[in-house]
C-alpha cells in the first residue's frame, strides 16, 4: 500500500509564476490536508478538504493561494503569482475518515527565485 | 487564536538516558494529541497519538501522557538510540468542525553516542 505520495518534490519558480503542488492520497483515504512549514518552524494548517468539497481553508492567504481536491485525481494546491515569502516545505497529509490519524507525505519544497 | 507551545527546542542527550517533551494546548476544546517524528529531508511520521479518555498510552520505548485539567501533554523516550536523533513535534486536535490540526513549534534532539 503506497504511502501518501507528493510531486513534484523539489520545484523552482521565479516571482511572479504559477506553482502547482500535487498530492495524492493513501489508497482508501478521503481526507486530505495541507501545511506549509519554514525552515527551522513547525508546520502551519492551511486547508482541509474532503473529495469535492472545502471543509476547513482557514489557514489559508485570502490571496494567490487555492486548493482543491477534484474526484478522480490528485489534491492540488495552487499559488499564482508566487512571491519568495512563499518559498517553504509544503507537505500533504491525508485519513481515512474525520478526526483520525494523519499520514504524510515527503513534502514538496517550493523555491521562489 | 488556539496554540501549541512546546518546550525544549532543543535537547540534547546521552546514549542510554531518557528524553522528554513537553506541550501544552490553550484549546480546551481539544481532544485528540498526535506526536510526530521528522528526519532531514521528509515528511512526518506519526509515533505515538493519544485521545483525551486516557490519561497515558505506552508503546515500547515511547510513552506519552496527558493532563487535560492542565492542557499539558509529554512524550517520553527511554533508553535512546542514536537513531532517534530528529525533531519531534506535538500536536492538538479539536474536534469542532474545522478538524483543525496546530502543532508544536518542534524539539530538535540529538542522541549522543
Amino acid at each position: 500500500n503506497a504511502g501518501v505520495m507528493q510531486n513534484p518534490r523539489h520545484l523552482v519558480r521565479r516571482r511572479g509564476q504559477e506553482a502547482r503542488l500535487r498530492c495524492s492520497p493513501m489508497k482508501g483515504h478521503s481526507h486530505v490536508y495541507w501545511y506549509r512549514q519554514l525552515p527551522e518552524e513547525g508546520l502551519k494548517f492551511m486547508v482541509y478538504l474532503q473529495k469535492e468539497n472545502i471543509i476547513d481553508e482557514s489557514g489559508m492567504p485570502k490571496e494567490r493561494f487555492s486548493a482543491e481536491f477534484p474526484k478522480e485525481g490528485p489534491s492540488i494546491l495552487r499559488i499564482q503569482q508566487v512571491v519568495r515569502g512563499d518559498s517553504a516545505a509544503y507537505f500533504c497529509a491525508s485519513s481515512p475518515r474525520d478526526f483520525d490519524i494523519q499520514y504524510f507525505g515527503a513534502g514538496t519544497r517550493l523555491s521562489v527565485l | 487564536g488556539e496554540n501549541v507551545e512546546q518546550h525544549p527546542s532543543t535537547l540534547s542527550v546521552q546514549e542510554g538516558d531518557s528524553a522528554v517533551i513537553k506541550c501544552t494546548y490553550s484549546d480546551s476544546a481539544s481532544n485528540y494529541f498526535p506526536w510526530y517524528k521528522q528526519e532531514l529531508g521528509k515528511g512526518p511520521q506519526l509515533i505515538i497519538d493519544i485521545r483525551s479518555n486516557v490519561g497515558e498510552k505506552k508503546d515500547q520505548r515511547i510513552a506519552v501522557t496527558l493532563n487535560k485539567t492542565a492542557k499539558h501533554f509529554s512524550l517520553h523516550i527511554t533508553e535512546t538510540q542514536p537513531e532517534d536523533s530528529a525533531v519531534y513535534f506535538c500536536a492538538a486536535t479539536a474536534n469542532t468542525g474545522g478538524f483543525k490540526t496546530i502543532f508544536g513549534a518542534g524539539t530538535r534532539l540529538f542522541v549522543k553516542a
